[in-house]
């Protein structure tokens, strides 16, 4: 199908390194989300990404998508417990407000 | 706002009986999505609505689930007969499409267990 692809699997970081994510598209890509899930809980929004090359900042989030509109990152900077989730990057499917999502990148933050 | 609502939170049913989840969606939202989310398989599409018309089904796993959208304010998920493969975290999201902005807003999610 037209998954996007999300590496790592899973990160364990201790409290205060940096985390990124990468989320990867075999496809060209109209707009990349991003979503927080906390353990027991449900999926946020976090942030949307249309244009090439864009990048947004959210106090020690960092997102990026690529030039290419094929690939997109999150970096974290300085990581805290209160980061610890799953972060799934989807892609919109076309104009059907359908979101094909990722699976997910499990952070654990180490106190 | 009080956000994406669903009822029951949490659910233990015997395997045979049907399992009725229930959706309120944001007010004036034109899309609303029934996702289920298993450690295995990660977080899966069932259905989706637009303007209550069911535009997709192709996620819902076999005939014995389905789903109802009655009117723009409520939506339903059944399962009937259930069986323990079925337990999952069900959620329930909303979203506004508009140009430039299609974020879905999710609910805290049902429960389910089926023993």
């Amino acid at each position: 199908g037209q998954q996007v692809m999300q590496i790592p699997q899973y990160q364990h970081v201790q409290e205060g390194e940096d985390f990124t994510t990468y989320c990867n598209s075999s496809t060209t890509l109209s707009n990349i989300q991003w979503y927080k899930q906390r353990p027991g809980g449900h999926p946020v929004f976090l942030i949307q990404l249309v244009k090439s090359g864009e990048v947004k900042k959210q106090k020690r989030l960092t997102f990026q998508f690529g030039e290419a509109k094929k690939n997109s990152s999150l970096h974290i900077t300085a990581t805290q417990t209160t980061d610890v989730g799953t972060y799934f990057c989807c892609r919109l499917r076309g104009n059907t407000g359908k979101l094909i999502f990722g699976q997910g990148t499990t952070l654990q933050v180490k106190p | 706002d009080a956000g994406v609502i669903q009822s029951p939170r949490h659910e233990v049913t015997e395997m045979g009986q049907e399992v009725t989840l229930r959706c309120k969606p944001i007010s004036g939202h034109d899309y609303l999505f029934w996702y289920r989310q298993t450690m295995m398989r990660g977080l899966e599409l069932l259905i989706y609505f637009n303007n209550n018309v069911p535009i997709d089904d192709s996620g819902m796993p076999e005939d014995r689930f389905s789903a109802k959208m009655p009117n723009a304010s409520f939506s339903t998920l059944k399962i009937q007969p259930s069986e323990p493969r079925d337990s999952a975290v069900y959620f329930c999201a909303s979203s506004f499409t508009s140009r430039g902005r299609n974020e879905q807003f999710f609910g805290p999610g049902t429960r389910l267990t089926v023993l």
